[in-house]
């Protein structure tokens, strides 16, 4: 069974600074998903990472994959308020068709002036 | 394409009522997938379908849970003789080959049991 550890799990940072999320998981996957969720909303797809050494970068947010350490990481650069949201990673293990997503704890992330 | 759609996004039940929860998936996702998110918790996986075939489900489905998408395109999510701990946002999920199985997520229902 597929387990997913994010830490921290409460991060308090200001504005300005630079910061780093970790995920990390127990089995082989196939893909892993970086999603936000604000307050009371659903989730809005941040990061599809396919393969080892894969990187993206969407504004101030970057995430990576290492497959061989089963970690992820998304890197938060010079934070502003609103990007103030809880941050989840879900790596994906295809069992047949079935991309089903295990989800980490979620990292709640504020930003304060 | 308006993304995929939930209806109701709140329903306030008593313990021991029946409810009913409707997913609309983007069109021509082939794949539904349902999970429930308590608070402060990440999604867990419910269940699966491909098309009109529920292809499976979590553990945690117990059998006062039923999913059904006929025909292929919504689903529904019933849950029988609810109970507080059924208390959650209950979320849906669509995908297929050409969003390369990336999930999109609904606004979710939000259930609370009274």
């Amino acid at each position: 069974e597929l387990k997913v550890e994010q830490n921290p799990l409460f991060l308090s940072m200001q504005e300005g600074k630079n910061y780093t999320i970790y995920c990390n998981y127990s089995t082989t996957s196939d893909r892993l998903y970086w999603y936000r969720q604000d307050p009371g909303k659903s989730l809005e797809s941040l990061f599809v990472l396919l393969s080892n050494g894969a990187v993206k970068q969407e504004g101030r947010l970057m995430a990576s994959l290492d497959t061989k350490a089963r970690l992820s990481t998304l890197h938060i650069t010079a934070a502003v308020h609103d990007l103030s949201a809880t941050y989840f990673c879900a790596p994906s293990v295809s069992g047949g068709s079935n991309y089903k997503l295990t989800f980490g704890k979620g990292t709640l992330l504020t930003v304060n002036p | 394409d308006t993304g995929v759609s939930q209806d109701p996004r709140h329903k306030i039940t008593k313990r021991g009522q029946n409810v009913t929860f409707r997913c609309d998936p983007i069109s021509e996702h082939n794949r539904l997938y349902w999970y429930r998110q308590t608070l402060g918790q990440g999604p867990e996986f419910l269940t699966y379908f491909q098309n009109e075939a529920q292809l499976e489900k979590s553990r945690l489905l117990s059998d006062r849970f039923s999913a059904e998408r006929p025909k292929g395109s919504f689903s529904t999510l019933e849950i029988q003789r609810t109970e507080q701990g059924d208390s959650a946002m209950y979320l849906c999920a669509s995908s297929s080959l050409h969003s390369g199985f990336e999930q999109f997520f609904g606004p979710g229902t939000r259930l609370t049991v009274l």
